[in-house]
């Protein structure tokens, strides 16, 4: 069945500092990719999306890049802030049209 | 604005009790999730419905049950026999359609359950 893996947390930078956050995933066919954020004590917000290979999602100075050669699609950010705080999710929509997760990547920015 | 809305915010449930986790939308969307969220997981997936009067089970249903008697309700009901109920729920939300896969999900607040 479909799976994502994310990198495991957590990861404090400073400010200003470089983001990348790991995702590869396990699918049939052609999904379509997600990376959510969730900040404390709320739902998930989608940061953003690719659905087709070498498509780039971005959204607030983050991007990712959906690679189907290496089955990746890794968040990255050129300098990050403290209110970057907040766990980052990976996820996935295949064939049976459900979202996949991983397990989260709690990221702490410090000032 | 269009949104989901859950409530409770927080919810507390004695032992043998059941309780029901509220989820709205004004989306108009046809699909609604339910999830369940534990501490340094990902989300997993409990229920789904994709049409009124219709739902199916998601991979850790043992425990709960739901209705979906309106498009823009789909309550989950945390029976008394889910032993490990303590967790974070969230409901979601999504249009659904052919070639409509790469249509995100919208999240709710979500309610945090605990046991008394």
């Amino acid at each position: 069945g479909d799976s994502v893996t994310q990198m495991e947390g957590p990861v404090t930078l400073s400010e200003e500092a470089f983001l990348t956050i790991n995702c590869t995933y396990t699918a049939t066919g052609y999904p379509s990719l997600f990376w959510y954020v969730q900040y404390p004590g709320e739902g998930l917000q989608l940061l953003l999306k690719a659905t087709k290979a070498d498509d780039k999602g971005s959204n607030k100075g983050f991007e990712a890049t959906y690679r189907k050669e290496t089955t990746s699609f890794h968040l990255e950010k050129g300098s990050v802030q403290v209110s970057d705080s907040a766990v980052y999710f990976c996820a996935l929509r295949g064939s049976a049209r459900q979202l996949t997760f991983g397990s989260g990547t709690q990221l702490t920015v410090l000032p | 604005d269009g949104g989901i809305t859950q409530s409770p915010k927080y919810l507390f449930r004695k032992e043998g009790q059941n309780v029901t986790l509220s989820c709205e939308q004004n989306l108009n969307h046809d699909a609604m999730y339910w999830y369940r969220q534990d501490p340094g997981q990902g989300l997993r997936l409990i229920y789904y419905s994709q049409i009124v009067n219709d739902f199916q089970k998601g991979d850790i249903a043992e425990g709960y049950s739901v209705s979906r008697e309106k498009k823009e309700s789909f309550p989950l009901t945390v029976t008394s026999a889910q032993k490990n109920p303590t967790a974070f729920y969230l409901c979601a939300s999504s249009i659904v359609g052919r070639g409509r896969s790469n249509q995100p999900q919208h999240f709710g607040d979500g309610t945090r359950l605990s046991i008394l």
